[in-house]
């Protein structure tokens, strides 16, 4: 099936500090990808739609200015958390629609797990 | 009301039994149906898509779809410890420009050795 790889799987850093996380599709082309978060015990959450080569589509209350993405490729997403702070700590997961088709599913790449001091 | 409606569980059941987890949706639009499975601490992982009404099976696992009870549940025969995950249903739903999904919050399973 369709493979997501995310990169990397775990950041810990100083509150302050910008985060890049990737997302790459290694067998298909995305013009599409999704970035999920993740918090403990908690469902998934929509944060926005990659599209590549215009701007995302952010989520109700997801700031845009803070969450920056960046679809510049058809293989690659890119989430940067700016200026991150102890509450941007969370689970991050990025996603790709399979290929097939509009109604296919998602696949999903392992996750970033983001840890702010 | 929920788009996608899970009961969180835990669902608890012993090894070698079946587990049912279940899901309703309420867009009756709705074009396709998805299991994944999520490991504590891990991504999401595609089981099982089904897209027209009855039974679909693959191995352990049967995907069961009612469009018109706007419902779809997972079956797991012969449940084993490594089955204990959370159970995240998933819906595509038309929308202006393409297809959403839209997730359920999931369902726990624990199964007991």
């Amino acid at each position: 099936g369709a493979v997501v790889s995310q990169h990397p799987s775990r950041v810990i850093c100083k509150s302050g500090t910008s985060v890049k996380i990737e997302c790459r599709s290694l067998d298909f082309q995305a013009t599409t990808m999704f970035w999920y978060r993740q918090f403990p015990k908690q469902s998934l959450m929509l944060m926005a739609t990659s599209n590549e080569g215009s701007k995302a589509t952010y989520e109700q209350g997801v700031e845009k200015d803070k969450f920056l993405i960046n679809h510049a490729s058809l293989t690659l997403s890119t989430l940067t958390v700016t200026s991150a702070h102890p509450e941007d700590s969370s689970f991050y997961i990025c996603s790709a629609r399979d290929p097939g088709g509009a109604n296919q599913p998602q696949h999903f790449g392992d996750g970033t797990r983001l840890s702010i001091l | 009301q929920k788009e996608v409606e899970q009961n969180s569980g835990p669902l608890s059941v012993p090894e070698g039994a079946i587990a049912s987890l279940n899901c309703t949706y309420s867009d009756r639009g709705s074009q396709s149906f998805f299991w994944y499975r999520q490991y504590s601490g891990k991504s999401p992982e595609l089981i099982m898509s089904i897209y027209s009404n009855g039974d679909k099976e693959d191995g352990r696992f049967t995907a069961q779809l009612n469009k018109a009870s706007q419902y779809v549940s997972l079956l797991i025969r012969d449940s084993q410890p490594s089955d204990s995950a959370t159970y995240l249903c998933a819906v595509n739903n038309i929308r202006t420009g393409g297809f959403k999904t839209i997730f359920g919050a999931g369902t726990r399973l624990f199964v007991k050795a």
